[in-house]
């Protein structure tokens, strides 16, 4: 079965400075997704991606947050200047058109220090 | 507001015996309901769509709309169904755009 891909599978910085977390989603899906899960806690949305442009954000994804597709293959989760409350594990996740079944990544689990 | 409630952080039973994992949902529309499962060290993945309304693994759950449950069932558990279950409810209009998680329940399945 095809698979999302995610690097790193751990991340570790300072706080305020700047992480990004990529994805490979799968080849022929259109649509896009973040997800984090601080631990102890259940996995929130965070943004959605169709068409090049956001579709959803949550109230987490505020302007620190980015997203981007830069070239055919990888989507890309970037937090401007980490805090401490961003350590979680961040899934990503695509989806085919008509789609049944929304595919997740192994995470990223992000430790800001 | 849109919430999906799972109330037990654990449920541990005997292989063989029956399982029911809760989740009540709290929608104003009518939204489609999933469960996933995370096995150890392994990613989210799909167990079953309220839509489809097939049995996978030999779990099943039925859409109580009156009761706003979705509650996940299996007639004899299996030491291999030890993972954690969460129920997910999407906004039908929406589609996929997001999906809501509950908290989630860990099951143990004890020989």
């Amino acid at each position: 079965e095809p698979e999302v891909t995610q690097t790193p599978s751990h991340q570790v910085t300072q706080m305020g400075q700047e992480v990004i977390l990529r994805c490979v989603p799968i080849s022929n899906h259109l649509y896009f997704y973040w997800y984090r899960q601080i631990l102890g806690q259940k996995v929130e949305f965070l943004v959605s991606f169709y068409n090049n442009e956001i579709s959803e954000k949550s109230e987490i994804f505020d302007d620190q947050f980015s997203v981007e597709r830069p070239d055919g293959s990888n989507f890309t989760l970037k937090i401007r200047s980490t805090k401490l409350e961003d350590s979680a594990m961040y899934f990503c996740a695509s989806l085919g058109q008509g789609g049944e079944k929304l595919f997740f990544g192994s995470g990223t689990q992000l430790s800001v220090l | 507001a849109q919430r999906v409630t799972q109330p037990e952080k654990l449920l541990s039973v005997f292989k063989g015996a029956p399982v029911e994992l809760k989740c009540n949902y709290s929608y104003s529309g009518s939204p489609e309901l999933f469960w996933y499962v995370q096995y150890s060290r392994q990613r989210l993945q799909l167990l079953l769509r309220h839509i489809s309304r097939e049995s996978i693994k030999g779990f099943t759950a039925d859409l109580n709309k009156g009761e706003t449950s979705f509650h996940l069932k299996k007639p004899f558990a299996q030491e291999e169904d030890s993972a954690m279950y969460y129920c997910a409810l999407t906004p039908v209009s929406g589609g996929y755009n997001k999906l809501i998680f509950g908290a989630g329940t860990r099951l143990a399945v004890h020989p």
